[in-house]
């Protein structure tokens, strides 16, 4: 079965600076894709970014960018000029590419954003 | 912008009550799935349709939760009975065949 790990479960950022969420997966396809879910007290799940597996450009989304690194299994998350709106958990989460699989989540990252 | 409608957003109940959660997906989702996401864990596939057909219940509790989405539209997860450890949130989300995954707001359940 697939397995994502998040080793952090708490970080925190100074308000404009640049925070990295770590994330490693273990699977034996080649078809997958990779996102950031960020879910705020609200609970609503919202993607923050994807990244397909046969893609080596890295995935950028405004502030937001990952580091894939395909051979080592490790998308982590690079929040820059980070924002008192981004306090959230975080959850990285593994998909299969054929249609309608499940997504595999890791156990989060609760990230505060200091004034 | 469309969304993944569930119902109710909190719900207590008493243990060996019955319970149960309703989902309306985006128009057109074929794919729907429930997820349990226990306070501090990440989401944890319950079941999955494919329009009114189960795909995947192998992580349903099917001595007391069942799950069923009989138009291929809207579904329904009921528990009965409750257990305190059911102490959740259940988490709806739906999704064209190949991307477009959206998820509702949840159900927060709490077994007194």
């Amino acid at each position: 079965a697939q397995t994502v790990t998040q080793s952090q479960p708490e970080m925190s950022v100074q308000e404009a600076e640049t925070v990295t969420l770590s994330c490693t997966y273990d699977t034996s396809e080649s078809d997958y894709y990779l996102f950031w879910y960020k879910q705020p007290p609200s609970r609503q799940m919202i993607l923050v970014i994807r990244q397909e597996a046969y893609k080596q450009q890295n995935a950028t989304e405004n502030r937001f960018s990952v580091n894939f690194q395909k051979a080592a299994k490790s998308f982590s998350l690079k929040i820059s000029d980070s924002q008192l709106g981004d306090a959230a958990m975080y959850f990285c989460a593994y998909k299969q590419g054929n249609t309608g699989n499940q997504f595999y989540f890791g156990t989060g990252t609760s990230l505060t954003v200091i004034p | 912008e469309a969304e993944v409608a569930q119902s109710p957003r909190y719900k207590i109940t008493e243990k060996s009550q019955a319970v149960a959660f309703w989902c309306d997906p985006i128009s057109g989702h074929a794919t729907l799935y429930w997820y349990r996401q226990i306070l501090g864990q990440g989401p944890e596939l319950l079941v999955q349709f494919q329009d009114e057909s189960v795909v995947d219940d192998s992580q349903l509790p099917k001595d007391r939760f069942s799950a069923e989405r009989l138009k291929g539209v809207d579904s329904t997860l009921k528990i009965q009975p409750a257990e305190l450890g059911d102490s959740a949130m259940y988490l709806c989300a739906s999704s064209l065949l190949r991307g477009g995954y959206t998820f509702g707001s949840g159900t927060r359940l709490t077994v007194v």
